[in-house]
């Protein structure tokens, strides 16, 4: 079955730990993007990636990291998390950013 | 900067009846896509109408498309519970980042 599998779903941490959520597809895409949903402020991405080794940020990268070593996974890394990460985290992927996105069922993040 | 904005933010009607929903955006566009989202979920992609398309079908759904105003609507027809669910409207801007821009949504409710 064609997915966008995200761990964990859900995580409730502290302010500092560094944590990372992980994102895989299994659609041979090329196109993997970040986004956070906030409410009263939609769907913003945070960062995307062309291809292997090609990362770029999107509108809200600040506090955030990505890497893509393997065209299936895009991990999105947070060194020192604080509150105002606390959010909705949808990872997606497609052939290309023009095209259909595919979305992983998100991962709900609570820093305190 | 948003580029896509839906209207209304909340829509409410009862089963059976249909529901339109607006969008509009500022810049030049490739193509222009709809997604909806079940509560907490991942979104889900509807339909994609390109720029130089004025209407597509798929099912109950009907998108049109007015370039020159800059504008889409999204209609159900017959609408069901399980149409229950927030839709988004997202654009592929004609030039600068390669990325679509979601609007904040609209939260659809269906009465039965």
């Amino acid at each position: 079955e064609a997915q966008v599998t995200q761990n964990p779903r859900y995580l409730i941490t502290v302010t500092g730990k560094k944590l990372t959520v992980t994102c895989s597809q299994n659609m041979n895409h090329e196109y993997m993007s970040w986004y956070r949903q906030d409410p009263g402020l939609g769907l913003r991405q945070i960062y995307y990636s062309m291809n292997v080794e090609v990362t770029d940020k999107g509108d809200v990268p600040e506090g955030y990291k990505v890497s893509r070593k393997e065209k299936r996974n895009f991990p999105l890394i947070l060194e020192s998390p604080s509150p105002n990460q606390t959010s909705l985290y949808f990872c997606a992927s497609s052939n290309g950013p023009s095209y259909e996105q595919y979305f992983g069922p998100g991962t709900r993040l609570t820093v305190t | 900067s948003q580029q896509g904005e839906e209207d209304p933010q909340a829509l409410s009607i009862q089963e059976g009846e249909n529901a339109t929903m607006n969008c509009s955006y500022k810049t030049s566009i490739n193509n222009l896509q709809w997604y909806r989202q079940n509560s907490g979920r991942g979104l889900v992609h509807l339909i994609l109408i390109r720029s130089n398309e004025r209407e597509k079908h798929s099912g109950r759904l009907r998108v049109t498309l007015d370039t020159s105003k800059k504008s889409s609507s999204l209609l159900i027809t017959a609408s069901r519970a399980a149409d229950t669910a927030s839709y988004f409207c997202a654009t592929d801007p004609l030039e600068g980042a390669q990325k679509l821009v979601f609007g904040q949504g609209t939260r659809l409710t269906i009465n039965p």
